[in-house]
Formats: structure tokens, sequence, C-alpha cells
């Protein structure tokens, strides 16, 4: 069935620092992809995603490119902040294997020191 | 106001209780969803509704049932609660666009004693 493979935490990075966290995905047919961020306290939100391959997902200076020949979306920052600190979930739908329905990874606890 | 509430947001109760947490919707949205979060595990779906009318098991139904009221509101229930069930709970939301962009409510803390 489709699973999602992430880097395992917890990911303790100075600010300013370069951020990478690795996920991989297996799933058949076309899935789109997502991550999200979870704040301490609070629910899941949607940080970025792509629908197709080759698609880059961006947003508040976080990106991830969609890449279907290794199967991959990174999530990368140039320069995090202490407000990144949070948890961060990649995630597929597969609407023609899951039905639309939300394939996560473990999640990778992300904390940023001043 | 937020879009997708959850009440309680904390709960507590004892071993053999039943239980329900209940999820409210403004988004309009048909789809709804229940998961339940464990530390390094992530999230893993409990049930699942695509209308009032159409509800599925998630990957992990056994112990749980669940209650589409309205195309707004769905509830979980735990008949009779056990200690393995403490968990952080998770409603959400989706629209038709079989995109798979989800909206999440808070969350509901649940220690079963």
């Amino acid at each position: 069935g489709d699973s999602v493979t992430q880097m395992e935490g917890p990911v303790t990075l100075s600010e300013e620092a370069c951020l990478t966290i690795n996920c991989t995905y297996t799933a058949t047919g076309y899935p789109s992809l997502f991550w999200y961020v979870q704040y301490p306290g609070e629910g899941l939100q949607l940080l970025l995603k792509a629908t197709k391959a080759d698609d880059k997902g961006s947003n508040k200076g976080f990106e991830a490119t969609y890449r279907k020949e290794t199967t991959s979306f990174h999530l990368e920052k140039g320069s995090v902040q202490v407000s990144d600190s949070a948890v961060y979930f990649c995630a597929l739908s597969n609407y023609g294997g899951s039905q639309g329905n939300l394939i996560f990874g473990k999640g990778t606890k992300l904390s940023v020191k001043p | 106001d937020a879009d997708v509430t959850q009440t309680p947001r904390n709960r507590i109760t004892k071993t053999g209780k039943r239980i329900m947490l209940e999820c409210s919707q403004t988004k309009g949205h048909d789809r709804m969803y229940w998961y339940r979060q464990d530390p390094g595990l992530g999230l893993r779906l409990i049930y699942y509704s695509f209308d009032v009318k159409d509800i599925n098991k998630g990957e992990i139904s056994d112990g749980y049932s669940v209650s589409r009221q309205a195309q707004a509101k769905f509830s979980l229930s735990l008949e009779s609660a056990i200690p393995n069930q403490t968990a952080l709970y998770f409603c959400a939301t989706s629209d038709e666009d079989g995109l798979g962009t989800q909206y999440f409510g808070p969350g509901t803390r649940l220690l079963v004693l």
C-alpha cells in the first residue's frame, strides 16, 4: 500500500541555519504531496503542497519539489527562525489508491535555538 | 472563529467508560475524518465519511465508532475506553477536489486511566 517515510528527529538547529527534512514515498499512480506543520499545542496546518511531478510548493520561506524519479518531496528552508520550531509531517493523498485519504509520515520534530 | 472545532479539548476518563468526542465544521465540506496521534507514530486514520450516508473504517477502527449527524458534525465514540486509547485525537475536513488538502481541528487530548 501507499506509504511515506521521513527522516526521524529530533532535529536541533541554530537560528539562521539551513534546514532539510527528507521525505520519500511509495504510491501507485500520481499522488499529491503535502507538508503539514504542528506547532506546540495546536492542530496540523497545511504548510505547502504539490500536485504533480516537478511542481514546487512554497510557503513562509519553506520549499519542496515533487520529484517523481526519486519519489521524494524534501522540505527545505535556507534560514530557520526560532518560530519555526514545530513538528513537520510529510503526507500523500492518492485519490486513485487511497480515495483521497492522507497517508502521513511519522513526523520530524524541529527545535531552533537562538 | 475556527473553521473546525473539537470538544472537549481535554478529557480524563476511566477504563470501561463510554466517551464521545465531537467535531463541528463551518467550511461546508462533505468529507470528514478522525485521526489519532501517538508519539513517534504520526497520525493514523480511525474513520472517515465522504457524506452523511457514507462512513468508512480507517486503519485503526477497532474499539471506536462514529456518527455523522449532519454535514457539519462528526462524532467519535469509544464504547468502552481502555488505557491504550490514551492519545491526541484530531478531526479534519476536506472538499471534493480530490487533491487531498485537509483542514484540522485543534485536537482532543484523551487520558484513559
